[in-house]
């Protein structure tokens, strides 16, 4: 079946850097979005990309979804110690019933 | 207001004990949706209900048992709790319907511990 997959769990940065991480999955994806959990938090939603080669900004993040639709990637300028937190991708899987699939998620943490 | 709401928050119970938790949202969505984060933090869909009628059942085993009474409310019950059912419990909702192309928004949790 569809997964997306996020690699690595785990990412330690200096307050101050900038930060990538990247999502993939294995069939293309009508849509993908982006989660963001907080320690002891729940996932509250990001943002969805849905074009080829989508752009989006919020403020320090940028999400770009793939051109063949197949991956996506969250860049963060210039982290900060509010950053931290663990990131999901999330797709649709298309079988009879479409259900949002969850990556593994990156947990990033940022030295103050 | 709290758009999507779960109750209890923590809940420590005996091997081989019944719990429910209950949700409820808000936000007049259709969809509704219990998932399962373990302690890997991995987020796992457990059930979906799109106007209280059942669309996904994943692999779950049979001693959970989702309720919808109304499309505002979807209930979890537990039957003899085991040591793997521990785990943090996520009630969410979206407007997608059917297609999971709408965002989640998810309660505060329900984090389960069985001893």
């Amino acid at each position: 079946g569809q997964q997306v997959m996020q690699i690595p769990q785990y990412q330690h940065v200096q307050e101050g850097e900038d930060f990538t991480t990247y999502c993939n999955s294995s069939t293309t994806l009508s849509n993908i979005q982006w989660y963001k959990q907080r320690p002891g938090g729940h996932p509250v939603f990001l943002i969805q990309l849905v074009k080829s080669g989508e752009v989006k900004k919020q403020k320090r993040l940028t999400f770009q979804f793939g051109e063949a639709k197949k991956n996506s990637s969250l860049h963060i300028t210039a982290t900060q110690t509010t950053d931290v937190g663990t990131y999901f991708c999330a797709g649709p899987w298309r079988g009879a019933n479409s259900k949002l699939t969850f990556g593994k998620g990156i947990t990033l943490s940022v030295r103050p | 207001d709290t758009a999507v709401s779960q109750t209890p928050k923590y809940l420590v119970t005996q091997m081989g004990n019944d719990k429910s938790i209950k949700c409820e949202q808000n936000l007049g969505h259709d969809t509704m949706y219990w998932y399962k984060q373990d302690s890997k933090k991995f987020l796992k869909i457990m059930f979906s209900y799109n106007n209280k009628e059942l669309i996904i059942n994943e692999t779950v085993p049979n001693r959970f048992s989702p309720k919808s009474p109304d499309k505002a409310h979807l209930n979890l019950h537990i039957n003899s709790l085991e040591l793997g059912d521990s785990a943090v419990y996520f009630c969410a909702s979206s407007q997608g319907g059917r297609r999971a192309d709408g965002e989640l928004f998810f309660g505060e949790g329900s984090r389960l511990t069985v001893l």
